[in-house]
């Protein structure tokens, strides 16, 4: 069974950096692609970036609103996916989701809540 | 970039009555080479992540009720809930993931009548 764990979320202040994490079992993590999808409170989904697999370069792809500021990373041997986060801005507060794309299918995590306010 | 549009964004439905969601996409999502529409559809109750409902536009994902059904091909899709249930109550999403970024719907609320 797939699973997905986030955590590192928390309270930051505008302009701080936050790191998340995302633990990944029950699938051949180094074969598929994963991304990050953001909710703020209140609102719709808004995907955030994807980290393809090994067989694609790693190549990683960005929303245009956190390029630049945000670095969605893996580390294959932990079975771990990262989104650094820098230069965080207020409207940067969500729940971040971690996802999975096996074969068109994708599992989500249940995410870890990011609030930037000073 | 692709935009995903949905329609309506609320929408009320007596118990055991048909519910359609439509969205359109402002590119095709089909794959020619392989005649995969990249399209999914979510389902997200309060408080609890978003759940995949339909992917390839059409297939249903495993464990989900046969009253939902996808629909569609290349830019305009759309979701079926056969006999309305009051557990169906919920916030339905498109996602395109045919290329970066994976756009989504605005979401459309769903209510019973």
């Amino acid at each position: 069974e797939v699973q997905l764990v986030e955590s590192g979320g928390g309270l930051v202040q505008p302009g701080e950096s936050l790191r998340l994490s995302c633990a990944a079992s029950g699938f051949s993590f180094n074969e598929h692609f994963m991304d990050w999808v953001r909710q703020a409170p209140g609102k719709g989904l808004d995907w955030v970036g994807l980290s393809k697999n090994r067989g694609a370069s790693y190549t990683t792809h960005y929303a245009a609103s956190v390029r630049g500021r945000f670095t969605v990373s893996r580390d294959d041997s932990k079975n771990s996916l990262y989104l650094q986060m820098n230069s965080l801005k207020t409207e940067d507060t969500a729940v971040y989701y971690c996802r999975v794309w096996i074969l068109g299918r994708v599992s989500w995590g249940q995410g870890t809540l990011v609030t930037v306010s000073s | 970039d692709i935009v995903m549009t949905q329609s309506p964004d609320s929408l009320a439905v007596s118990l055991g009555e048909r519910a359609t969601i439509n969205c359109k996409s402002s590119q095709s999502v089909l794959d020619s080479s392989n005649i995969n529409n990249h399209l999914a559809w979510y389902q997200q109750k309060a408080g609890q992540p978003p759940k995949l409902l339909i992917y390839w536009a059409s297939t249903r994902e495993s464990g989900v009720p046969d009253r939902f059904s996808g629909s569609g091909s290349g830019t305009d899709f759309a979701l079926t809930i056969s006999s309305l249930q009051a557990e169906d109550v919920a916030v339905y999403y498109c996602q395109q993931y045919f290329t970066t970024p994976y756009s989504f719907g605005q979401g459309t609320q769903l209510e019973i009548k």
